[in-house]
């Protein structure tokens, strides 16, 4: 079975980077046809599609965290990460990575991690 | 920013049927992207629900139903139980984001 783990600071600095990983375990991050993902959820909040990045490297990002996120992939590892910069009290949220299944008509999330809660304060 | 919007809340009593909708944009919905439900139960993960308008993924019990049309998708919970007080997200693709969008969220109480 397929499963994704989130890593890293749950507590970051304004103006500071977070920086996160999700490993994953029960298959390959090169498996042809799926993506990999990461989605934020605010406390009390919806879910937000931050971006996705395909094995080969290929990268889709959020328009409005473009200029803030950069999200990169390790196959030796089977790790995608996301980073962050400049942060601020609004990326508090619990960041979640995620399989990610595309076609020309579909993008969607089946597999999951736990999740892990970042908060941004000094 | 794009958004399906769903209800913020319904509600029902055990062993009724609820609904909760999701309206959609000519840039995603409306567009013939397909759309996709998620449960999240309290303090957990979202998970897969309906993928592709109808299908449910392995162990989801046929209660759930999903169906779309035009620029709305509906997810049907028949049978409603204690255990599927939860909230539930619509998904789809967004064109004009070139990227995932997801509905506002709808929370199920189970009187």
């Amino acid at each position: 079975q397929l499963q994704l783990e989130e890593s890293g600071p749950g507590l970051v600095k304004p103006s500071e980077t977070l920086s996160l990983t999700c490993t994953v375990s029960g298959g390959s991050i090169s498996s042809r046809g799926y993506y990999w993902a990461w989605i934020r959820q605010a406390p009390g909040k919806g879910l937000e599609w931050i971006g996705t990045i395909y094995y080969s490297g290929s990268t889709y990002y959020h328009p409005s965290l473009k200029s803030r996120i950069t999200i990169s992939v390790d196959t030796s590892k089977n790790q995608f990460s996301l980073k962050v910069t400049s942060v601020t009290a609004a990326d508090t949220a619990v960041y979640y990575c995620a399989r990610q299944s595309v076609s020309n008509t579909f993008w969607f999330f089946d597999f999951w991690g736990r999740g892990t809660l970042v908060s941004v304060s000094s | 920013q794009s958004v399906l919007t769903q209800p913020p809340s319904v509600s029902g009593a055990p062993g009724q049927r609820v609904t909760i909708s999701c309206t959609g944009t000519s840039s995603n919905i409306g567009a013939g992207y397909d759309v996709h439900w998620y449960q999240q139960l309290p303090g957990t993960a979202p998970k897969l629900l309906i993928f592709v308008n109808t299908n449910r993924p392995s162990g989801v019990p046929d209660r759930f139903s999903g169906s779309k049309s035009d620029t709305s998708a509906s997810l049907a919970i028949s049978g409603l139980r204690a255990e599927d007080e939860a909230d539930y997200y619509c998904q789809s693709y967004d064109s004009s984001l070139r990227g995932s969008v997801f509905g506002t969220g709808t929370k199920v109480t189970v009187l």
